[in-house]
């Protein structure tokens, strides 16, 4: 069974500060996205991933995925209260993607 | 259409009965997807479609949840003799294919009381 894990589960900063989220697996997975989920609503795809090491930016987000691409992490700088919200990593598994647990990030102001 | 519609967004049933959950996926997306979504968690997978054919449906939990996709578009999840613990977030997406990036409807959150 693929499972993601994604620490930490809950993070509360102030408006400015840079954080990181992690997404672990034992599993190899060909792609990993990150999707960002406010409630009420369904996952926004943020970004996908499918080199070993590759790295991409979205604005003041920059993913990275694993050398071995069982990991990734997503690093916010000068983080804004628009960033809140439930963040989730989904690795590609047979046909269909496998999300973690979440990471549930409030940004303050 | 524009995006993924999932109507009922709210349904609230009594232990037992049965419902009927309804996803209308981007026009042109082949495949087809239904999670499930507890307070906090990140979606489970529950089936995948790809046309008209369940790819994958091992992630039903049990024989109480069917799910159909008659024409390869509209898709419905169908759940009999609800449970309480049934009750959650029932979450659509649909993609090019299966290892694009996923497009997610607004969910219907389905409430066994």
């Amino acid at each position: 069974t693929q499972l993601l894990e994604q620490s930490p589960q809950f993070l509360s900063i102030q408006e400015g500060e840079n954080l990181t989220v992690y997404c672990n697996s034992s599993s190899v997975f060909s792609s990993l996205q990150w999707y960002r989920q406010e409630p009420g609503e369904g996952p926004v795809l943020l970004v996908t991933v499918v080199t070993g090491g590759e790295v991409k930016k979205l604005k003041r987000l920059t993913f990275q995925f694993g050398d071995a691409r069982k990991d990734s992490s997503l690093h916010i700088t000068a983080a804004q209260t628009g960033d809140t919200g439930l963040y989730l990593c989904a690795g590609l598994g047979t046909y269909k993607y496998i999300f973690g647990t979440g990471t549930r990030l409030k940004v303050l102001a | 259409g524009a995006g993924v519609s999932q109507t009922p967004s709210n349904k609230v049933t009594e232990k037992g009965k049965y419902v009927e959950l309804r996803c209308d996926p981007i026009s042109g997306h082949t495949a087809l997807y239904w999670y499930r979504q507890s307070l906090g968690q990140g979606p489970e997978f529950l089936i995948y479609f790809q046309g008209t054919g369940a790819a994958d449906d091992s992630g039903l939990p049990n024989d109480r949840f069917f799910a159909v996709r008659p024409e390869g578009s509209v898709s419905t999840l169908k759940i009999q003799r609800t449970e309480r613990g049934d009750s959650a977030v029932y979450l659509c997406a649909s993609s090019l294919t299966y290892n694009y990036g996923y497009t997610f409807g607004s969910g219907t959150r389905l409430t066994v009381v």
